[in-house]
């Protein structure tokens, strides 16, 4: 069952900061990060193996709630580099790889 | 990181005939390979598994005989599109596990198919 993601879209200004979430309703080991650009492959950002786990990545981080089978992307003082459609990746004990709708995001100057 | 190499990265054919897509891992070795179908404006769809030396997991609502997956060696996965009809026109995408503990998704390039 894939993943639910939120926003589908958004739309920033220059140094605008900006929340992906994305929620499943099973048991998750893992969530993974991806930013695909129009045409291009999807290309990873990171990955959260633990519940509670943290990480980031320049100005691009992210949390993961075991618990509540939650995670969230935050994009501060986003670039025009960010600009492109991430999806959250999650794991389950079968060891594959069910993606959300994606999050379209738009980096306006 | 790990390197995809995913052939050809397009393809016209018409209705009726039959199209090979190759997914290569370059500089690791994937006993699993995974086949993505996309739409425009949308997810990657996880259509099948690839195991390298027995049959593909498909996901459910694939059909087994239309999309024809062989992985043939620790590095080559292919994706046969048989009889092709302009539904399914799309961009297909593989990808294979790669990281310490296989936990990292590298993606091909892509093919975009368009079936006439």
């Amino acid at each position: 069952q894939q993943p639910v993601q939120s926003p589908q879209a958004v739309i920033l200004r220059e140094g605008e900061d900006a929340v992906i979430n994305c929620s499943s309703s099973k048991a998750l080991y893992s969530v993974h990060w991806y930013r695909q650009k129009h045409g291009e492959a999807p290309v990873f950002l990171m990955i959260l193996l633990k519940g509670g786990e943290q990480k980031g990545h320049e100005k691009i981080s992210a949390s993961f709630n075991e618990k509540k089978q939650q995670s969230s992307l935050y994009l501060t003082a986003s670039q025009l580099s960010y600009s492109g459609t991430y999806f959250c990746g999650t794991g389950t004990d079968n060891n594959d790889m069910r993606f959300g709708a994606g999050t379209r995001l738009t980096v306006k100057p | 990181g790990a390197v995809v190499s995913q052939h050809p990265s397009w393809v016209i054919c018409k209705s009726g005939t039959s199209v090979k897509i190759e997914c290569r891992s370059l500089d690791f070795q994937a006993t699993t390979m995974f086949w993505y179908r996309q739409f425009p404006k949308q997810s990657l769809m996880l259509m099948a598994t690839s195991n390298e030396g027995s049959k593909a997991t498909y996901e459910q609502g694939v059909e087994k005989d239309k999309f024809l997956i062989n992985h043939a060696s620790l590095t080559l996965s292919t994706l046969t599109v048989t009889s092709a009809h302009p539904e399914d026109s799309s961009f297909y995408i593989c990808s294979a596990p790669s990281g310490i503990s296989n936990e990292k998704l590298f993606f091909g390039s892509g093919t975009q198919l368009s079936v006439l």
